[in-house]
């Protein structure tokens, strides 16, 4: 059975904290890794997909790092504000696979 | 920007009726999923649909759950018989490239 963990469960910072979370998944049979930011009563938006061990991808002030070898990646926030809270989930794509093995989700609550 | 949609956003329905839950993918794509999630816990993985027919399932999709594209732009999801089990929040999503899934704001469903 596929595992996917993000940790930490949920996060309160101040607004400017720069923050972060992780995903770990199975380091083998990988095809790729996907970060989603998904508001309340929203679609979950597609912020990363990551293929390549030692990637990093970067959007805005959000960027994303991928370790395919020891199966993580970190997901990092500068100076966050209000409008980053959201849960932030990341799922996993297996090789010869259609679906997304989801992680729980890291809530994020940044306050003002 | 492009968009998946789905309706209706809630249903609610009585043990034993059928549903349909109905997405329309973003236009230019051509592989389309169905997920959800169950109150807590992760989103997981039910069917993937190309070229008019199912190319993944999960073994939670058995029996009691079909996919349908009926015209080209609609995806249904339908559950014969509903269990109490099933409540869930249920998301569509579609793609075109490889990897990127976009997915819908999901159909919040409630079996009585």
């Amino acid at each position: 059975i596929l595992n996917v963990e993000q940790s930490p469960q949920s996060l309160h910072v101040q607004e400017g904290d720069s923050t972060n979370f992780t995903c770990s998944f199975p380091s083998s049979n990988f095809y790729a890794l996907h970060w989603y930011r998904w508001e309340t009563a929203k679609s979950p938006e597609a912020l990363f997909v990551m293929t390549l061990n030692g990637d990093e991808k970067k959007k805005g002030r959000i960027s994303a790092t991928l370790n395919t070898k020891e199966g993580y990646s970190y997901l990092y926030i500068k100076g966050s504000q209000p409008e980053d809270s959201a849960t932030y989930l990341c799922a996993f794509m297996g090789g010869g696979s259609e679906k997304l093995v989801f992680g729980k989700g890291t809530k994020l609550t940044v306050n003002p | 920007e492009p968009e998946v949609t789905q309706t209706p956003s809630h249903q609610v329905t009585q043990m034993g009726q059928e549903v349909i839950l109905r997405c329309v993918p973003i236009s230019n794509h051509l592989y389309f999923y169905w997920y959800r999630q169950i109150l807590g816990q992760k989103v997981e993985f039910l069917v993937s649909f190309y070229n008019n027919e199912i190319s993944e399932k999960s073994e939670i999709f058995d029996d009691q759950f079909s996919v349908e594209r009926p015209d080209g732009s609609n995806f249904t999801l339908k559950i014969r018989s509903t269990k109490l089990e099933d409540s869930a929040m249920y998301f569509c999503a579609s793609r075109v490239v490889k990897e990127t899934q976009y997915f819908g704001p999901g159909t919040r469903l409630l079996v009585l």
